[in-house]
């Protein structure tokens, strides 16, 4: 079965300070794989998404950035974080091709505070 | 251009009474339609989907949608409601964009339910 995972879960940094947050998909290969933010109270933003492997693609412009160094690694950063980057990080995958009937998968998310 | 509306970003019901959250999408094509739960500070679980078929939906936890087209609806139900419901419900619907595909998420609906 597919697993995924987020770490670190929660977070708390200083503004201007880096970021990296990882999401790895076990169980499945070549996903298409996306990062998600919540800010409080608010729905899904969506913010990066990516069909294979150093293929991203940026929904919003930013302070933020993607990468995806392997096929199931999925990597999010920042160089200097802003106040406004706080919130609930969601990292998903989905199965790949060409089909819209599959269902996204999320891992459990990191909260990231910044201060 | 697809999108989804949620009416009722709280809603509040007594524990055995019933769920009714409301989904309203529109889109251009034939649509798959997805609503998923988030408990705090968890990942989004997927409850149920449409893709073709039988248009009442049965999901997990005693959940169930019915999509009607004539409405462009696909609202959520629950015959009775569990103090274990009570969390944000988000419906989705899925968009093709290239080689990938994305989901246009509704707001969120909150959940209460009251003893």
């Amino acid at each position: 079965s597919q697993t995924i995972h987020q770490w670190p879960a929660t977070l708390v940094q200083p503004v201007g300070s880096p970021l990296s947050l990882e999401c790895t998909v076990e169980g499945t290969s070549n996903p298409n794989l996306y990062w998600y933010r919540q800010a409080a109270g608010r729905g899904l933003q969506l913010l990066f998404y990516s069909v294979g492997i150093g293929q991203i693609s940026s929904e919003v412009p930013q302070n933020l950035s993607a990468s995806r160094p392997q096929d199931r690694q999925f990597i999010l950063s920042s160089k200097k974080l802003l106040l406004s980057d706080s919130g609930f990080y969601l990292c998903a995958w989905t199965l790949s091709g060409g089909s819209l009937r599959y269902e996204q998968y999320f891992g459990p998310g990191t909260r990231l505070t910044v201060t | 251009a697809q999108s989804v509306t949620q009416l009722g970003s709280h809603v509040s019901v007594s524990e055995g009474a019933l769920v009714l959250l409301r989904c309203n999408y529109s889109s251009s094509v034939p649509p798959y339609l997805f609503w998923y739960v988030q408990y705090p500070n968890q990942g989004l679980q997927l409850l149920l989907k449409y893709t073709t078929g039988a248009t009442l939906v049965k999901g997990i936890n005693g959940f169930e949608a019915e999509f009607k087209k004539s409405e462009t609806s696909f609202h959520l139900t629950k015959p009775s409601a569990h103090m274990s419901d009570a969390a944000e419900y988000f419906c989705a619907v899925s968009r093709s964009a290239g080689n990938n595909r994305k989901l246009i998420w509704g707001l969120g609906t909150s959940l209460a339910v009251n003893p």
